[in-house]
């Protein structure tokens, strides 16, 4: 069984470029939730996405985005690059349903901006 | 807003020892639920053990345990007969109870050394 998938698992951008970062939930969820994790800090909420609609928000700027599909995989977008942005990027998939929502995390992709 | 604190940034523990890594969070709210996950060098966020706050007993799982103190708004992790595969980064997380929040806090992490 299939757990949370990511792409890619690496990649370099230069500042003002734009990136878009994938994740395939766990077979049987239909959640999906973004975070950011700076070097040696804790994962930060981005967002998640249910039944294709962003369902809550972190404070994060417009510049992330992001967009859930019918197969409930999703896509995480940022524009206008910045140094700040270079982090792990975590997908994490649950079940939408009431309870826990007990996260099943991905392995991440580590962007660098240069 | 609840927030999550851990305050041991590494720990150190000899193989087959036990270890305790700590957790305080602060909240208004009266039912919540709090997780520990581990990340290992491999980054995947593993799930440990996970506490509903309206419990009053305390979770295990195998060598894994939490002292749940809601008064005190602690939520400590009690590793027991530690092993060398137990060495990785440690999260607290906390989540809200009711629906139209979803996101988890989690704390700046401990970082798990075990000494063969």
């Amino acid at each position: 069984d299939a757990g949370v998938t990511q792409s890619p698992t690496h990649l370099i951008k230069t500042r003002g470029q734009q990136v878009t970062l994938r994740c395939s939930p766990k077979s049987g969820h239909d959640t999906v939730s973004w975070y950011q994790q700076a070097l040696g800090q804790g994962p930060q909420f981005i967002f998640q996405y249910y039944e294709e609609e962003e369902r809550q928000r972190g404070n994060f700027p417009d510049r992330f985005s992001g967009h859930q599909f019918p197969n409930y995989s999703s896509e995480l977008n940022v524009n206008a690059l910045l140094l700040g942005d270079s982090a792990l990027y975590l997908c994490a998939s649950s079940f939408g349903g009431a309870g826990a929502n007990v996260l099943t995390f991905g392995a991440g992709s580590r962007l660098t901006v240069l | 807003a609840q927030t999550v604190t851990q305050s041991q940034p590494e720990m150190s523990v000899q193989e087959a020892e036990t270890v305790t890594l700590s957790c305080t969070y602060d909240t208004s709210e009266s039912d919540y639920y709090l997780f520990w996950y581990k990340q290992p060098p491999s980054r995947q966020m593993i799930l440990v053990i996970r506490q509903e706050a309206y419990k009053q007993q305390n979770a295990t799982e195998n060598r894994f345990s939490v002292n749940f103190q809601k008064a005190a708004k602690s939520f400590s992790l009690k590793i027991s007969d530690s092993q060398l595969g137990d060495a990785a980064m440690y999260f607290c997380a906390y989540r809200s109870y009711g629906s139209g929040t979803y996101k988890y806090i989690f704390g700046t992490g401990t970082r798990l050394k075990v000494l063969a």
